[in-house]
């Protein structure tokens, strides 16, 4: 156990709908990353947050947003979605900010399922 | 986007044998190589972060080396064992504009019994 929780674990929702991935860092970490891992693709860095601020963006769709809150915990918010949305979403925290050598700490990740 | 290139893309082994597997990265503005091991249904877990040429880095019967000079690194596992069947991923850091890791596709290990 990582320290890093993702809600929901599934998600099954229809194309054009919206929905909200939630994700808490491990005590203490003040970065969270975004990924997207999609049939027969790699982990894709979609977005990073650090202490509120939106420090790097990937390659996030602009039907895609993300935000951290005070309390740390972040949420990624998904619109308009496409059958091509349908990916495995990781979130991975770390310590500090963009820093080479942090490790990133993952949750157990949301499948999101298009129909 | 940082091209990142792990081969093979996948390798089934037979328990006790040693195995080991590659990660080319681009040599420029180079920061940190990352290894994560990713078992399925499970999450990445960190396995070594690598900073300097000719760094080697062991957990167990795993190791890693890395040459940042030419851009690559190996990892090798020594003995396999049933539970090191899980995809192995590296992700160098780059400097270059964009502070992140870049994950290659991986190398899926199978170790059969």
């Amino acid at each position: 156990d990582s320290g890093v929780t993702q809600t929901p674990k599934h998600l099954i929702t229809a194309t054009g709908q919206r929905v909200t991935l939630r994700c808490s860092p491990r005590s203490g970490d003040l970065s969270v990353y975004w990924y997207q891992q999609s049939l027969d693709q790699g982990l894709q860095f979609l977005i990073h947050y650090y202490n509120g601020e939106e420090r790097a963006k990937g390659n996030i769709l602009e039907r895609f947003s993300a935000q951290q809150f005070p309390d740390l915990h972040s949420e990624l918010n998904l619109s308009s979605l496409e059958l091509g949305d349908s990916a495995l979403y990781f979130c991975a925290s770390s310590v500090a900010t963009s820093g080479s050598t942090d490790t990133q700490y993952f949750g157990p990740g949301t499948r999101l399922t298009v129909l | 986007i940082l091209n990142v290139e792990q081969s093979p893309q996948s390798l089934h082994v037979q328990e006790g044998d040693s195995t080991n597997f590659t990660c080319s990265f681009p040599s420029s503005n180079f920061y940190a190589l990352h290894w994560y091991r990713w078992e399925t249904a499970k999450s990445p877990e960190a396995l070594f972060v690598m900073t300097l040429n000719g760094d080697e880095k062991k957990k167990g019967r795993i190791s890693a080396t890395l040459n940042t000079k030419e851009g690559y690194s190996y990892l090798y596992i020594k003995g396999s064992q049933p539970e090191d069947s899980a995809t192995y991923l590296c992700a160098p850091y780059s400097g270059a504009g964009s502070y992140q890791l870049t994950f290659g596709k991986g190398t899926k290990l199978s170790v059969i019994p």
